[in-house]
């Protein structure tokens, strides 16, 4: 089975600051990674995702993650944010059998 | 603007009551999932539907039951629920079972008193 580690519940940063949200993965077959955000009182959308090919992602909103296999981290960073980015992100891992597994958030609340 | 409609957004139902919460999507997907999202969590599977076959999580309770009309309605009927069953129920849809980039509706917040 599969299961995510999102260490940080809550990460506090200033506008235009730059951010990165952690998550760590445990898996003994290869996986597929996937990072998703819900706003206030809404479902989750995809941000981006790891399926194969360049470890670097890029995503909606001017989002990017990197996979590293070594550190089994599936980190998502944004160089900028905005205010509009506070939100709730989930990081996600699959072996593309039959469930998908959420880590239990971070809270990213932009600070004007 | 979702391509998952969720109806109603908000129910509140007493613990005799029968109601229903329903999903549409209309982007041709072969696979539609049910989720239980309580307050500060992540979301947990409750049943998939693909292809008509119904693949239930062992640990959901009786008291709610899905039906699948046809492939773009996903509904859930909701029987004698317990207060700890209110939360945000989520419906998803994907390309394909087994394909796991997930298209998700806004929700339905569910209150039980």
């Amino acid at each position: 089975a599969q299961s995510v580690t999102q260490l940080d519940s809550q990460v506090p940063v200033f506008e235009e600051a730059p951010v990165e949200l952690r998550c760590n993965y445990s898996s003994s077959v290869s996986v597929y990674l996937f990072w998703y955000v819900q706003y206030p009182n809404q479902g989750l959308q995809l941000l981006l995702k790891y399926l194969s090919g360049s470890t670097l992602v890029k995503g909606i909103n001017g989002f990017e993650a990197e996979f590293n296999k070594s550190q089994t981290s599936f980190h998502l960073r944004k160089p900028s944010v905005h205010i509009s980015d506070t939100a709730e992100y989930f990081c996600a891992v699959t072996s593309g059998a039959n469930n998908l597994f959420f880590g239990t958030g971070t809270r990213l609340t932009v600070i004007p | 603007d979702t391509e998952v409609t969720q109806t109603p957004k908000h129910l509140v139902m007493g613990m005799t009551n029968k109601k229903s919460l329903k999903c549409e999507q209309h982007m041709g997907h072969r696979a539609m999932y049910w989720y239980k999202q309580k307050a500060k969590k992540p979301p947990e599977l409750m049943f998939v539907y693909s292809y008509e076959k119904l693949s239930i999580n062992e640990s959901v309770p009786s008291r709610f039951s899905p039906e699948c009309p046809n492939s773009s309605l996903l509904n859930l009927h909701l029987h004698a629920l317990q207060p700890e069953d209110s939360a945000l129920y989520l419906c998803a849809s994907s390309q394909d079972r087994g394909v796991w980039e997930l298209f998700f509706g806004e929700g339905s917040r569910l209150t039980v008193l």
